[in-house]
């Protein structure tokens, strides 16, 4: 499809538990890259990916992120354990380069509040 | 990590004014974008402009570089209420896209 699809839109966790967020990217496109987005302010910038290999994670805390791209598979953003200061809006983008000209293609975002 | 960082940070205007957004940022970069975020929504890629160019147009965007002071500025000419949103410039360099804090703006009918 031509849009990124990601799920769950809103996703509440009491603190400690697990959260699974997934990003499917557009077809085609070889990079994908999460970032979280506290409070409508920041984009932090956690992880990339190129097809199923880790890019950079240079952003990932990563005692409890992990990140997986599968083939065939959407890709999955995983916190173990989280924390208050997990909450944040989670946004998925992909690419077909990492350099692309008509810029990164976002998805809507999955809201985790953690309670 | 180093981010662009957009001045200022709100701006309210009326209908058919222009709206002007900076932007400065602090290492080298390959280019440099601007997004939308509607409330709610995820971002929306409004415009690039390559290190090379000074100036790019794109219907009522322009957006201009000046990679000698590191800036970039977003001008919306005849604002829309629809125009009402969020605005962030990102810059790619360290193989990464880096997003600055983001204007808010308000377009009052």
């Amino acid at each position: 499809g031509e849009e990124v699809a990601q799920t769950p839109k809103h996703l509440v966790r009491g603190e400690g538990q697990k959260a699974k967020l997934y990003c499917a990217p557009i077809k085609g496109h070889s990079y994908v890259f999460w970032y979280q987005q506290v409070l409508k302010n920041e984009f932090k910038f956690l992880i990339s990916f190129q097809n199923e290999n880790v890019f950079d994670e240079t952003g990932m805390p990563k005692e409890r992120f992990s990140a997986k791209c599968l083939p065939n598979s959407p890709c999955s953003l995983e916190i173990q354990a989280t924390k208050l200061e997990d909450s944040a809006v989670y946004f998925c983008a992909s690419s077909q380069s990492r350099v692309e000209s008509g810029g990164y293609t976002f998805g809507s975002g999955t809201r985790l509040t953690v309670v | 990590s180093q981010q662009g960082e957009e001045d200022p940070q709100a701006l309210s205007i009326q209908e058919g004014e222009n709206a002007t957004m900076n932007c400065s940022y602090k290492t080298s970069i390959n280019n440099l974008q601007w997004y939308r975020q509607n409330s709610g929504r995820g971002l929306v890629h409004l415009i690039l402009i390559r290190s090379n160019e000074r100036e790019k147009h794109s219907g009522r965007l322009r957006v201009t570089l000046d990679t000698s002071k590191k800036s970039s500025s977003l001008l919306i000419t005849a604002s829309r209420a629809a125009d009402t949103a969020s605005y962030f410039c990102a810059y790619y360099g360290n193989n990464r896209l880096a997003f600055g804090k983001g204007n808010q703006v308000v377009v009052i009918p």
